[in-house]
């Protein structure tokens, strides 16, 4: 069982350019999110979906797009990139299904893509 | 503003002794709480969780301790193991399954 697969696990851009950041589980999850790692601010919530098709913003989504035609894919989009999204980007997921009563939320994270922005 | 905050940017331990790790939060909203594992170049894994509604945890070695009235939640780790150094974030569920993660804190567990 693979979990959380993302990819690349490195990235060298520079400013303006574009890419995408790929995430895939295999959990069947409903939740999926995109969350960046700075050193000293822990992880941010980028983007984060409930389902396929519905998509919504975190704590820091400017310069980030997202979709999710499938339940089992959420790419994260890099329009134009810029020094300031230099960092660790994590995707994770969840289920609704296995909450329990007092409302748990295990999220199972990828191994991250580390991008730089030059 | 951050919701939850680690004061504590890091922590040294003697192998075999208790490690305490603390977590502060503001929001009373939160319904549940979770303590999670970093190694380097690895992604974050679930350690232990607590409900707003019980004041302990306890898995294995690891416990957890939520105080509501003092918005104050800590990991206890007994005894230590080398293995045990990693970087450790509390983080807090709000509406939905939306996280809020604090800074974490850097556990060393010396031999």
């Amino acid at each position: 069982n693979a979990g959380v697969t993302q990819t690349p696990k490195f990235q060298v851009l520079k400013t303006g350019q574009s890419m995408t950041l790929q995430c895939a589980q295999d959990m069947n999850h409903e939740y999926m999110s995109w969350y960046r790692q700075d050193p000293g601010m822990g992880l941010r919530l980028i983007h984060y979906s409930v389902g396929a098709g519905i998509t919504d913003q975190g704590e820091v989504p400017n310069g980030y797009n997202v979709s999710r035609s499938t339940t089992e894919d959420f790419p994260l989009r890099l329009l134009s990139a810029a020094p300031s999204q230099t960092s660790v980007y994590f995707c994770a997921s969840s289920s609704f299904r296995l909450a329990g009563g007092g409302g748990k939320n295990i999220q199972y994270f990828g191994a991250g893509t580390r991008l730089s922005v030059l | 503003d951050q919701q939850v905050k680690q004061n504590s940017p890091s922590l040294s331990v003697q192998e075999g002794r208790i490690s305490i790790l603390n977590c502060d939060y503001t929001n009373s909203m939160f319904d549940y709480f979770l303590w999670y594992k970093k190694y380097p170049a690895e992604g974050p894994t679930f350690l232990i969780s607590i409900s707003s509604i019980k004041d302990k945890n306890e898995d294995g070695r690891f416990t957890v301790f939520l105080n509501k009235s003092a918005k104050h939640l800590s990991l206890h780790i007994v005894p230590s193991q080398p293995g045990d150094s990693a970087v450790y974030f509390c983080a807090a569920k709000e509406y939905g399954n939306k996280l809020v993660f604090g800074a974490g804190t850097i556990l060393r567990v010396k031999s």
